[in-house]
């Protein structure tokens, strides 16, 4: 099983609302990703989190908050969002990937397209 | 830092052969990997080079020469299915670490 669930698939959402973004994964990845991506661009790193810890943020604004409950969850909780932050949400994993040769390869989910209004 | 450069577009016709350049630049070095995204789909794994050469799987190829910090990735037989976007990304240090990807090459396959 090499799958990366997400949910919701779709998100709509007001300036004002709390929502939250989950994923899961039963690889026994040790390590898992959040990502933003925008129409026509790469992914970009928002948090990682590398047994269970949050190890990287690339200064993302407060207004996102993940959470990491055990080895197979992670959450992205959302609030106060601006129109400029939909965009497709994805998340990943890997394992622990620690030698040179390792491939580290990031099994990513089908992401959450959200809309902000 | 780390920046990599690869093509924005490219179109080839079904059944020829095309090639995908990155080039890269960062502060350290431990593999080259190349994804797949189809339009509203996931990116999905292709290939990894952590050492020079070439790596195949099946119609797919990746090669990597470090001395140049240039790598490429070889589609042959190019079905219609191929058409979607492709990331190199770079690896940079060991461990549970992020990585840094290129901007993509979206690739058309025409009839």
């Amino acid at each position: 099983d090499t799958e990366v669930t997400q949910t919701p698939k779709h998100l709509v959402m007001g300036m004002t609302n709390k929502k939250s973004l989950k994923c899961e994964q039963h690889m026994g990845h040790r390590a898992m990703y959040w990502y933003k991506q925008k129409a026509k661009k790469p992914p970009e790193l928002m948090f990682v989190y590398s047994y269970e810890k949050l190890s990287i943020n690339e200064s993302v604004p407060s207004r996102f908050s993940p959470e990491c409950p055990n080895s197979s969850l992670l959450n992205l909780h959302l609030h106060a969002l601006q129109p400029e932050d939909s965009a497709l949400y994805l998340c990943a994993s890997s394992q622990d990937g620690d030698s040179f040769i390792a491939k580290n390869i990031q099994y990513f989910g089908a992401g959450t397209r959200l809309s902000v209004l | 830092g780390q920046s990599l450069e690869q093509p924005s577009e490219v179109t080839a016709v079904e059944g020829a052969i095309v090639q995908i350049n990155c080039t890269y630049q960062t502060s350290g070095f431990y593999g080259l990997s190349w994804y797949q995204q189809h339009d509203g789909g996931a990116p999905t794994f292709l290939s990894y080079n952590g050492l020079d050469g070439l790596e195949e799987t099946g119609r797919f190829s990746s090669f990597l020469s470090r001395s140049d910090s240039y790598g490429y990735l070889l589609l042959q037989e190019l079905q219609m299915k191929d058409s979607a976007s492709y990331f190199c990304a770079v690896r940079a240090v060991s461990g549970n670490t992020p990585l840094v990807f290129g901007k993509g090459t979206r690739l058309s396959v025409i009839a």
